[in-house]
């Protein structure tokens, strides 16, 4: 079992707040993501990094923003909150270069109303 | 441009019963494919990883199959057992990146009936 967390698990906000998604690896990887994913629909990147102060955008716009000041730890923050950002939120790792295999975490629900 | 297509997009089955999914993609140039298990609510986990040469490879339960030619995968679930319900999703890497970019399909919702 992967060594990847998020909290929280299930975040139910109002409309104009910011909120912070955590995510921690204890693996040691170099690169970490975060990807959204609505109900029957497929994973989209919307961001990742390649190590310790190197964030990228993904293919997905978002609004929302990243930081990368430690290696084990990868959060994403909505400076407000709008019933368009309700979806899944699910972070990822992986070690080494080119295509290794992505770790994910079990996901933040969020849902803003 | 590239794209992963999953088939069906459900399927519904009674436990001990055999199934196979199906992965059609048009990821160029192709590095690996790897099918991953999703339970509801949670991430998903990698049951296989299969590169360019190999056709088959299998992990307990599941065989995965490759045909890097007319670019299709496979997922057979042999024995089904209702833990096997969750969502099964074809993705497929390109060599062309350094991050070792993702294609995922919307998956496939697999449910076992008892």
């Amino acid at each position: 079992e992967a060594d990847i967390y998020q909290t929280p698990r299930y975040l139910v906000i109002g409309t104009g707040k910011k909120i912070t998604l955590e995510c921690s690896q204890t693996m040691g990887h170099d690169k970490m993501y975060w990807y959204q994913q609505d109900p029957g629909m497929e994973l989209h990147l919307i961001h990742y990094s390649y190590g310790v102060n190197s964030t990228e955008k993904g293919d997905l716009s978002s609004e929302s923003t990243v930081s990368r000041i430690r290696t084990e730890h990868f959060p994403l923050t909505l400076e407000s909150a709008r019933p368009s950002h309700t979806s899944q939120y699910l972070c990822a790792s992986s070690e080494g270069s080119g295509s290794r295999e992505q770790y994910f975490g079990p996901g933040t629900r969020l849902t803003v109303t | 441009k590239n794209q992963v297509e999953q088939s069906p997009q459900s399927l519904i089955i009674l436990e001990g019963k055999n199934c196979t999914l199906q992965c059609n993609y048009t990821v160029s140039p192709f590095s690996n494919l790897r099918w991953y298990k999703q339970d509801t609510g949670r991430g998903p986990v990698s049951l296989t990883i299969m590169t360019f040469s190999e056709n088959t490879k299998s992990n307990g339960r599941y065989t995965a199959t490759l045909d890097a030619d007319t670019k299709q995968s496979s997922l057979h679930i042999t024995a089904s057992q209702l833990s096997d319900s969750a969502s099964y999703i074809c993705v497929v890497s390109d060599r062309g990146s350094t991050l070792g970019r993702l294609y995922f399909g919307r998956g496939t919702q697999l449910t076992v009936w008892p």
